[in-house]
């Protein structure tokens, strides 16, 4: 199947720095990425949906401001979490949409990024 | 708003034994379904899905997950676990038309060998 790399997939910072997270499509081209976070023993929660040259969509309760979200072309969309906080510490995985012609649409999925503020 | 409930939160089970994991999802509308796996340590990965058609879907590594509409059901079974099916699954819903996915809280399952 198609392969998204989620990069990096484990990330220590200080508090108040902002962190950077790519999630690739490596061998198809993804119109639509999604961003996830999953806190402790809660589920995975949709954050935003991006779409490639546009702004990204998000959902109820997250921080656009906070949570930068860039999907400059049809392979890479980037999170970044700006001046993070301890609460912040979560997991972040991406996943990336392809719809094949006459085909139901199908949702690949990153490996995932552990990250903790300190 | 849609929402998903895994019911058990961890299972432990020996080789050999049967599996079942419940999902329930609250939408009134047409749904997709689907089980999602995460083996420790890899991505997530696509076990089964359902759309339309027959309520039992067949997946991967002997996997089945039965749709039963009149109970919001989608549960998954195995007949017979093995150790390397020790991962943490997900249950996930998509109501029909659009692209967001809700997820249940998940299911960390040990088989122990």
């Amino acid at each position: 199947g198609a392969v998204v790399s989620q990069h990096p997939s484990r990330v220590i910072c200080k508090s108040g720095t902002s962190v950077k997270i790519e999630c690739r499509s490596l061998d198809f081209q993804a119109t639509t990425m999604f961003w996830y976070r999953q806190f402790p023993k809660q589920s995975l929660m949709l954050m935003a949906t991006s779409n490639e040259g546009s702004k990204a969509t998000y959902e109820q309760g997250v921080e656009k401001d906070k949570f930068l979200i860039n999907h400059a072309s049809l392979t890479l969309s980037t999170l970044t979490v700006t001046s993070a906080h301890p609460e912040d510490s979560s997991f972040y995985i991406c996943s990336a949409s392809v719809s094949p012609t006459g085909g139901r649409e199908k949702l690949f999925f990153g490996s995932g990024t552990q990250l903790s503020v300190l | 708003a849609q929402s998903v409930s895994q019911h058990n939160h961890h299972v432990i089970l020996s080789e050999a034994a049967s599996l079942e994991l419940g999902c329930n999802y609250s939408y009134g509308g047409t749904v997709n379904l689907f089980w999602y796996v995460q083996y420790p340590g890899q991505h997530l990965q696509l076990l089964l899905k359902y759309f339309s058609g027959d309520p039992l879907v067949k997946g991967i590594k002997g996997f089945e997950a039965e749709f039963i509409k009149s109970k919001f059901s989608f549960n998954l079974r195995k007949p017979s676990v093995q150790w390397s099916d020790t991962a943490e699954y997900f249950c996930a819903v998509n109501a029909y038309g659009f692209q967001k996915l809700v997820f249940g809280t998940g299911t960390r399952l040990l088989v122990s060998p």
